[in-house]
């Protein structure tokens, strides 16, 4: 089975500056990867995957991540963050022999200040 | 656009009270799924259905039952809900084939008194 790591549980920030969420996995099969959203009260709405192919991947309000075989990340980044990306991330993998299962990271928060 | 509701955003219930979520896609997924989500833990897997009838346990089942009558919908069932079942509960859809990614309703806020 995999396991997701999440290593920071919040990330402060302010406006317009970078931000690097980062995201590592356990095995080393070929996997697929995902970053979600979650904002307040809200269900997880998907912000980018990984099935094949470039390892840099670009998702929807400016994030994009980077596959990184070698060393099983798959970190999430975007130039100048606002406000309105507060919110929690969370990585997640699957297999792509058993890809409906789904493991997901504890999360991390992104709180961004003016 | 996939859609996937749930029945409640928000609940209370009474400790040994049976409790019924619901969750209903229009998107004619095979896959559904019943996750739990608690801070500090991220998601973990309840229960899965990958066709009518049929259900597989997840990490987490105990204290849980599902049913799956009609494609669309998923049910998870608390049998008697108790205080440490108190959590979000999230529903998710996903296609056989295709996109890979799975489709999460908006979340049921359940609290047990």
């Amino acid at each position: 089975a995999q396991s997701v790591t999440q290593l920071d549980s919040q990330v402060p920030v302010f406006e317009e500056a970078p931000v690097e969420l980062r995201c590592n996995y356990s095995s080393s099969v070929s996997v697929y990867l995902f970053w979600y959203v979650q904002y307040p009260n809200q269900g997880l709405q998907l912000l980018l995957k990984y099935l094949s192919g470039s390892t840099l991947v670009k998702g929807i309000n400016g994030f994009e991540a980077e596959f990184n075989k070698s060393q099983t990340s798959f970190h999430l980044r975007k130039p100048s963050v606002h406000i309105s990306d507060t919110a929690e991330y969370f990585c997640a993998v699957s297999d792509q022999w058993n890809f409906n299962k789904f493991y997901f990271g504890s999360g991390t928060k992104l709180n961004v200040k003016p | 656009d996939v859609k996937v509701t749930q029945s409640s955003r928000y609940l209370v219930k009474r400790t040994g009270e049976k409790v019924f979520l619901e969750c209903v896609q229009d998107m004619d997924h095979e896959n559904m799924f019943w996750y739990r989500q608690d801070p500090g833990l991220g998601l973990r897997l309840i229960y899965f259905s990958y066709d009518v009838k049929m259900k597989e346990k997840g990490d987490i089942p105990e204290g849980y039952s599902v049913s799956r009558e009609k494609k669309e919908r998923f049910s998870l069932i608390l049998e008697s809900a108790s205080t440490n079942q108190t959590s979000m509960y999230l529903c998710a859809s996903s296609p056989l084939q295709g996109t890979y990614e799975q489709y999460f309703g908006p979340g049921t806020r359940l609290t047990v008194t």
